[in-house]
Order: structure tokens, then sequence, then C-alpha cells
């Protein structure tokens, strides 16, 4: 079975730069969770699909972070304009459904350096 | 508030000495804890749950609710088991919806 994909796995950009990531999740999981996890944290929840619907964004900055999941299977997370405090490793995960409690299955992650 | 410490960032023991990584959360509800596990240049996945009351790899984890615990051990670490370890809470988020809080983690470095 193929697990979560992400790319790019690296990127470099300056300050007030546009950024996209993509995930692929596991062929048949219906909820995908965008996290961003800065050097020395765990990773926090950005946003949650259902489907292509979102579940939660709570903690998603809105005024420069946008994320879709247009056909309820790829995702993509976007920057704009990103800040140095957005240098972090940015994670796709999946699960089958959305139960409390299921295993999240993840990606390799993007590696972003705002300089 | 939800929360979840793992107070060490470091812990380094020699191989064949039992391994105990720390993790205290609070939660007001039912709590449900993870550990996940990332070996170097691999993927954040899955070790124990508690709700399986299983031993994965040699490593289990009891709850503790009267310690708000959930501390990881096992009794004779070996080489593979160096990486990070994460401690995480399905605690609920917006609208009700179950999500995981994690801890920052800690560094398990087992010495040969």
């Amino acid at each position: 079975e193929a697990g979560v994909a992400q790319s790019p796995r690296y990127k470099i950009i300056e300050k007030r730069q546009s950024v996209a990531f993509w995930c692929n999740p596991i062929s048949g999981h219906a909820t995908l969770y965008w996290y961003q996890q800065i050097l020395g944290q765990g990773p926090k929840l950005l946003i949650q699909f259902q489907n292509n619907g979102v579940v939660d964004d709570s903690q998603l900055p809105k005024d420069r972070f946008s994320a879709e999941r247009l056909k309820g299977v790829d995702s993509t997370l976007k920057i704009q304009p990103a800040k140095l405090e957005d240098s972090a490793v940015y994670l796709c995960a999946s699960s089958l459904v959305r139960l409390r409690g299921i295993e999240q299955f993840f990606g390799p992650g993007t590696r972003l350096t705002v300089l | 508030a939800q929360r979840v410490t793992q107070p060490e960032k470091l812990l380094s023991v020699f191989k064949g000495a039992p391994v105990e990584l720390k993790c205290n959360y609070s939660y007001s509800g039912s709590p449900e804890l993870f550990w996940y596990v990332q070996y170097s240049r691999q993927r954040l996945q899955l070790l124990l749950r508690h709700i399986s009351r299983e031993s994965i790899k040699g490593f289990t984890a009891d709850l503790n609710k009267g310690e708000t615990s959930f501390h990881l051990k096992k009794p004779f670490a070996q080489e593979e088991d160096s990486a990070m370890y994460y401690c995480a809470l399905s605690g609920q988020g917006m609208d009700s919806n179950y999500q995981l809080i994690w801890g920052a983690g800690t560094k398990l470095i087992i010495k040969p």
C-alpha cells in the first residue's frame, strides 16, 4: 500500500513570496490533515478535511494560509505571503475515517525555510 | 485547557537499560492517548495507543488518570529504539471535532 505522498520535500523562499504544498493521501482515506511543526515543537493541526469539506480550520491563519481538497482526494496548502515565522515542516496525514482515536498516517513532510 | 507535556527534550540511556519516557496531560474529559515515533529519516508513525493495551516493540504505556500521565516504558533498551517520541492526546477542537494535541517530543538516544 502506497503511503501519503507530499511534494516538494524542501522549499526555500524569501519573505513575502508565495508557496504551495501538495499532498496525496492513502487511497480511500476520507480524512486529511495538515500540520505545522516548528523546530523543537510537536505538530500543530492547521486544517482537517472530511472528503472535500473542512471539518476544523480553527488554527489556520486565514489571512495568509489557505487549503483546498477539491475532489476529496489530493490537497494543496498555500501560504501567501510568507513570513519568517512560517519556517517549519508541513506534514500531511490521512486516516480512513473521522473517528476519535483512529490512526493517522503521515507523509514525509515539506521543510519550508523563509529567508 | 488541553495540553500534553513531555518534560524531557532528550533522554540518553545505555543499551540494555530500562527506558521511561514521560508524558503528562491536561484534559477535562475522558482522555485517549497515543505514542507516535519518528525514526531517523522515516515518517512519523503510530507506536501504540492506550485503548489497545498492547505492547509494541517491547514498549508499554499505562494511563494513570490520578497522575494524568501516560509514560512509555521498555525494560531493556535496544539501539534501534533511538528515535523521536511524541505523546499525543485526542482532544476536542472546533464544533466538538476531535483532534490530536501533541507534546513537544523526546529524543531518545540509546548508547552502545
